[in-house]
Parts: structure tokens; sequence; C-alpha cells
């Protein structure tokens, strides 16, 4: 069956530093490949998504992810964290015999320390 | 921008009651889609579908129902509410493109 696994429930950075999210997923056919955020007490918005274009994918917020598909991998990465980055963050991929589902990772909590 | 909208940001319920949970999204997007999400169970997909009148049960279908009559609009019915419904329902929907979807901003629901 598919999967999608994100590395640590919680990560925690100091405020400047390097996000890195990771996501791992399983798919039969080429996936497509989404990163969301939610922040407390809200929906999931769109970070960016991977259609099988450029392996490097630049969304919104300065968020960036490389698709690589020899690790099966699909990492989120900030170069400076900021305060407003703390927020639940989870990784989704295209479920291989639908139009229309997503394979959903467990999510990833950001905590920014001062 | 698309635009999905909840009926309500929080609500509280007693059990057995029916509740009514509404979603209207402003894309002429195919697909709607209803989920709950709990601490440490992540996103649950209840109910999806991808066509006026077209409905298939997702992960967790028990105990609820859905009603989609017209393309902006998907509801989530739950016939008799019990205090193992308490969670956050977000629906969302999209277009088969991608199979990408966007998010309204969640019903938080309780159940006493």
């Amino acid at each position: 069956a598919q999967s999608v696994t994100q590395l640590g429930s919680h990560v925690s950075v100091s405020e400047g530093a390097l996000v890195l999210l990771r996501c791992n997923y399983s798919s039969s056919v080429p996936p497509y490949l989404f990163w969301y955020v939610q922040y407390p007490n809200q929906g999931l918005q769109l970070l960016l998504k991977y259609t099988s274009a450029a392996t490097l994918v630049k969304g919104i917020n300065g968020f960036e992810a490389e698709f690589k598909k020899s690790e099966t991998s699909f990492h989120l990465t900030k170069p400076s964290a900021h305060m407003s980055d703390a927020a639940e963050y989870f990784c989704a991929v295209s479920k291989s015999d639908s139009n229309y589902q997503l394979i959903w990772g467990a999510g990833t909590k950001l905590i920014i320390k001062p | 921008d698309v635009k999905v909208t909840q009926s309500s940001r929080y609500l509280v319920k007693r059990t057995g009651e029916k509740v009514f949970l509404e979603c209207v999204q402003d894309m002429d997007h195919e697909n709607m889609f209803w989920y709950r999400q709990d601490p440490g169970l992540g996103l649950r997909l209840i109910y999806f579908s991808y066509d006026v009148k077209m409905k298939e049960k997702g992960d967790i279908p028990e105990g609820y129902s859905v009603s989609r009559e017209k393309k902006e609009r998907f509801s989530l019915i739950l016939e008799s509410a019990s205090t193992n419904q308490t969670s956050m329902y977000l629906c969302a929907s999209g277009r088969t493109e991608y199979n990408e979807q966007f998010f309204g901003p969640g019903t938080r629901l309780t159940v006493l």
C-alpha cells in the first residue's frame, strides 16, 4: 500500500536557522507531491507542489522542496526560520489508483526557538 | 483565489442529535472531500464526491453520511452524534488535475 512517512512528529529549530522537514513516499507510478501548512485552529494551506516539471519546487513564504526519485523523497527546506513559521506541516502524495485522492503523512510540528 | 467556506468554525452538540456540516466552494471544482483530524492520527478521509450526486466512502465512513445536490456544496451529516465524533472537520475541494486540494477553515465539533 502507498504510504507517506514524515520523520519526526516535532522538529525544533532556532530562529534564523535552516529548516528541514523530511518526507519519504512510496508510489508505483510517478507521483504528484504536496506540502501543506496548518496554523493553529485553521485549515490547511498549500505551500508547494511537484507535478513532474522541475524537480526543485519553490513555494510560498520562502519554502522549497526537492523531488528525488532515487531516494523517494520530497524534503521541505527554508534557509532561515522565522517565528511565524511555527505551524504543522503535512506532506501528501497522489494516490496512484485514484484521480482524486491524496495519501497524507502524519504531520510534523515545527517549533521555532527565539 | 479559491475559496472554500464551512458553515461554522465551532459547534457544540448533544449526544444523539443530528448534525449538519456544510461546505461551499466557489471555483467550480469537480471533487469535494470531508476529513476529520485528531491529535496523533493526522487527516482521515470520511467521504468524497467526484460529481454531483456521486459519493464514495473514504477510510472512516461509519457514523457519517454525505449529500451533494449541487456542484458547489457538499454536506456532512452525523445521523446521531456521539462523543467519539468530537473532532476537527475539514472540507476540501479540487480538480482532478494533480489531485490538488484546497481546504476550508475547519469546524471544531464538540459532542457532549
